[in-house]
């Protein structure tokens, strides 16, 4: 089972910083945070991972919560090409599977 | 440089028939996952392969699954004796190393089963 909780949907205006959140509240102190992406008809894509650090790279940030319970992804500005199916996931313990949940459908808007 | 390549990108086959789908991963990378995704539905795992080790196979649905990864490099998913709900998006994705290595993913091949 995923052990991640997201939102199952998001709007976003063109432009705007979208935030997408994740609950994870049985994360292990060895396990990532790693988000991905999928557009309509594509393979999922990397976004970003983190441990406890908040993370930044030219695609978004992540913010990891103190705790490690739950975690944010940013994007800054949101542009109609991130329309897209955002998946967080907790890496499994000290093996090697990403179980993926359901996601976050974000639709950004004009 | 090149990604993950999946072929055929669609395939249409008889309920009954065996199937298989084709992985090249990214060259040097040494992990292997095969994913599959219904119509509408999250990523299933299926399995997973890392260098000589023997695969993580505890995804698999059913014993009509089956999956090869020969030298290293490129895999193979067969799956016997097709049936409908077996229809799906199967995605491959290869990465660098296992742990804390992201995934890099091909665009998949649709099944579907007549």
């Amino acid at each position: 089972d995923a052990k991640t909780t997201q939102p199952t949907s998001m709007d976003c205006a063109e432009g705007r910083a979208a935030n997408l959140p994740c609950n994870h509240s049985t994360i292990s102190g060895n396990e990532y945070v790693y988000w991905y992406r999928q557009i309509h008809s594509q393979g999922p894509q990397y976004i970003i991972h983190g441990l406890k650090n908040n993370e930044t790279n030219e695609m978004a940030s992540l913010i990891i919560t103190e705790d490690r319970k739950s975690s944010t992804l940013i994007l800054p500005h949101a542009t109609l090409r991130d329309t897209a199916v955002y998946y967080c996931i907790v890496r499994e313990g000290n093996t090697d599977k990403l179980i993926f949940g359901t996601g976050t459908r974000l639709q950004v808007f004009p | 440089g090149a990604g993950v390549s999946q072929s055929p990108s669609n395939k249409v086959t008889e309920k009954g028939k065996d199937v298989e789908l084709r992985c090249d991963p990214i060259s040097g990378h040494t992990a292997l996952y095969w994913y599959r995704q219904s119509l509408g539905q999250g990523l299933e795992f299926l399995i997973y392969f890392q260098g000589n080790s023997a695969p993580d196979k505890s995804g698999l649905p059913s014993d009509r699954f089956s999956a090869e990864r020969t030298g290293g490099s490129v895999s193979t998913l067969t799956i016997q004796r097709t049936q409908q709900e077996d229809s799906a998006v199967y995605l491959c994705a290869s990465s660098l190393q296992s742990y804390n290595s992201p995934l890099h993913f091909g665009n998949g091949t649709r099944l579907t089963v007549t």
